[in-house]
């Protein structure tokens, strides 16, 4: 059964600790993408990565940081240099990156007080 | 930067009728598509369309695009109440590598 799994569903954490959030695909994509969505917005790229060992920042990367040691795996990590961290997160892949279908996990919400 | 816009925001309908949603965008694109976000969820692609067509079906979706106009319309024919969603679009604004997402059109079909 092939997809995308992110864990955990729901996340607390309390002000100053980094968090690390879990994506993981089998659909043997080459392209991840992490997104931030809070309520009545659009999703917001925070990083991507185009094949493993690399990634790239995107619109939204301060505060967070990336690692893509497998295929299969993209983890985020939400630092405490983020301001507002409380939010839905999202994780995607595609088949390489660009104007392809891109393929979302359920998403992590993240509640830090 | 917000590269698509969906109009309405939020649109409500009764079971059975029809719900249009429209998309409008800045740059040149290489496709656009659309997908379904149901509350607390994950988001499902539902239909891509390239810049050289100017419409597409996939079972109750019909969607088109003007590129002159750059606008995309999502249409949703013989509603249902579980097609209650938000629908996003999303454009490669030519780059080759991320997807912009709009922020959204909210629909709820009443039973």
């Amino acid at each position: 059964d092939g997809g995308i799994t992110q864990s955990p569903k729901y996340l607390f954490r309390k002000e100053g600790q980094n968090v690390t959030l879990s994506c993981e695909q089998n659909l043997n994509h080459d392209a991840m993408y992490w997104y931030r969505q809070d309520p009545g917005q659009g999703l917001r790229l925070i990083y991507y990565s185009q094949i493993v060992n690399d990634f790239q920042k995107g619109d939204i990367a301060e505060g967070y940081s990336v690692s893509r040691e497998k295929k299969e795996s993209f983890p985020l990590t939400v630092t405490s240099a983020q301001k507002n961290p409380t939010a839905f997160y999202l994780c995607a892949s595609s088949i390489a990156s660009g104007p392809y279908e891109q393929y979302f996990g359920p998403g992590t919400r993240l509640t830090v007080t | 930067s917000q590269q698509g816009e969906e109009d309405p925001q939020a649109l409500s309908i009764q079971e059975g009728e029809n719900a249009t949603m429209n998309c409008s965008y800045k740059t040149s694109i290489n496709n656009l598509q659309w997908y379904r976000q149901n509350s607390g969820r994950g988001l499902v692609h539902l239909i891509l369309i390239r810049s050289n067509e100017r419409e597409k079906h996939s079972g109750r979706l019909r969607v088109t695009l003007d590129t002159s106009k750059k606008s995309s319309s999502l249409l949703i024919t013989a509603s249902r109440a579980a097609d209650t969603a938000s629908y996003f679009c999303a454009t490669d604004g030519g780059s080759n590598y991320k997807l912009t997402f709009g922020k959204g059109t909210l629909l709820t079909v009443n039973p």
